[in-house]
């Protein structure tokens, strides 16, 4: 059965680090999300994209978070300089998306557990 | 704004009880509601959704929107059902915004 891959799984960084996650959607998933999951809490959407566009990164820290999917294949979330307050779980999903109405089931990874120090 | 509220943390019943757990929105329009599921060393993944009205593992939801709630049920709790349960919201697009999560305990 087809899963999300996410890459690394567990990822310790000193403050002020740079550090990148690595995701591979479910092949023939146009739609891409990246969610942070902070303890105790829900996921939280930083961004979505369509393809290879972005479609809502309004919860995106722009100051420091970049995210990018080239080739509307698989993505990556950036965050350069790391911060204390980063320390999360970082979460990977994708669906299937047609253009017409509706929303559909989305397919999550694994999850980056990020520690920042 | 949209937001999706769990009032419990942790909910504790033992095996063959029933449980429910709460689930309230806030949204303006017709929403669509779906209960998360992640199992202990799992990956999150979708239990349910309010529009196909399925009975899965024996939980059912019940959207009202009146009380804009979406509450999930099971009559008879079992074991395997112990994992952490997310209520989420897509009001278009699907973005969806979850709630912080109720964790279940069934206790043998």
């Amino acid at each position: 059965e087809a899963e999300v891959a996410q890459s690394p799984r567990y990822k310790i960084t000193e403050k002020s680090q740079a550090v990148a996650f690595w995701c591979d959607p479910i092949s023939g998933h146009a739609t891409l999300y990246w969610y942070r999951q902070i303890l105790g809490q829900g996921p939280e959407l930083l961004v979505q994209f369509q393809d290879e566009s972005v479609v809502d990164d309004s919860q995106l820290p722009k100051d420091r978070f970049s995210a990018e999917r080239l080739k509307g294949v698989d993505s990556t979330l950036k965050i350069q300089p790391a911060e204390l307050g980063d320390s999360a779980m970082y979460l990977c999903a994708s669906s299937p998306s047609l253009p017409w109405t509706g929303s559909y089931e989305q397919y999550f990874g694994p999850g980056t557990r990020l520690t920042v120090t | 704004a949209q937001r999706v509220t769990q009032p419990e943390k942790l909910l504790s019943v033992f095996k063959g009880a029933p449980v429910e757990l709460k689930c309230n929105y806030s949204y303006s329009g017709s929403p669509e509601l779906f209960w998360y599921v992640q199992y202990s060393r799992q990956r999150l993944q979708l239990l349910l959704r309010h529009i196909s009205r399925e009975s899965i593992k024996g939980f059912t939801a019940d959207l009202n929107k009146g009380e804009t709630s979406f509450h999930l049920k099971k009559p008879f709790a079992q074991e395997e059902d112990s994992a952490m349960y997310y209520c989420a919201l897509a009001p278009q697009g699907n973005k969806l915004t979850f709630g912080g999560g109720t964790r279940v305990l069934v206790k043998p």
